[in-house]
């Protein structure tokens, strides 16, 4: 397993602004993934963060609006840009080592937008 | 969808019965993964079969897979008021698709 640490845990914003989360891993992983969920509902994919490159985008999902950095291997950000109150979710960061063992998350990152 | 679909969408049960929660999926899977969310907290994974296994236990779970039917299920014997979560099944089907996509999942309540 590994520890999953996300910053800041909840956050309350004005519309019209950005929040960059954070997200860092105890270790080396393979493979970073951003979730949304927001309230009620359960967790949609946003992207997959890749090392060294851009991220790949679900459906439904723009850089412009959800940049994500990867810079190494233990450590990744997810901003929610130009914030409105739809955005308001947890965004949660998961872990995966290999290609098919299970993901395991961070505490999640609760956003409010006001 | 690549989705697993949860039934039911939710389950209340008394403390020592057991929950029964099942999952069904499209198309053939590498392997498939349970997880369970307590309210607004992080997913936390319980068990994971994988497309040549029909049975696994860890300890009170138990999970069955039946690829005929691209159906599993999930029983949690002898709860407790602590299993009060949500449950999500996760197919993964591998290949070039290596993200996890959750359904809407079982809200569990157990009552004391």
């Amino acid at each position: 397993s590994a520890v999953i640490s996300q910053k800041p845990s909840r956050d309350i914003c004005q519309r019209g602004t950005s929040l960059t989360i954070q997200c860092q891993v105890d270790s080396q992983v393979t493979m970073m993934f951003w979730y949304r969920q927001q309230p009620g509902q359960s967790l949609t994919l946003i992207a997959t963060a890749n090392q060294g490159s851009e991220a790949t985008y679900e459906s439904g999902f723009v850089i412009d609006k959800f940049p994500i950095s990867r810079p190494n291997l233990t450590f990744s950000t997810l901003t929610v840009s130009n914030m409105s109150p739809e955005d308001s979710s947890i965004y949660l960061c998961s872990v995966r080592w290999d290609f098919s063992g299970e993901l395991f998350f961070g505490e999640g990152s609760r956003l409010t937008v006001l | 969808s690549q989705q697993g679909e949860e039934d039911p969408q939710a389950l209340s049960i008394q403390e020592g019965e057991n929950a029964t929660m099942n999952c069904s999926y499209k198309t053939s899977i590498n392997n498939l993964q349970w997880y369970r969310q307590n309210s607004g907290r992080g997913l936390v994974h319980l068990i994971l079969i994988r497309s040549n296994e029909r049975e696994k236990h860890s300890g009170r779970l138990r999970v069955t897979l039946d690829t005929s039917k691209k159906s599993s299920s999930l029983l949690i014997t002898a709860s407790r008021a602590a299993d009060t979560a949500s449950y999500f099944c996760a197919p993964y089907y591998g290949g070039a698709t290596n993200k996890l996509i959750f359904g809407t999942g079982t809200l569990l309540a157990v009552q004391p």
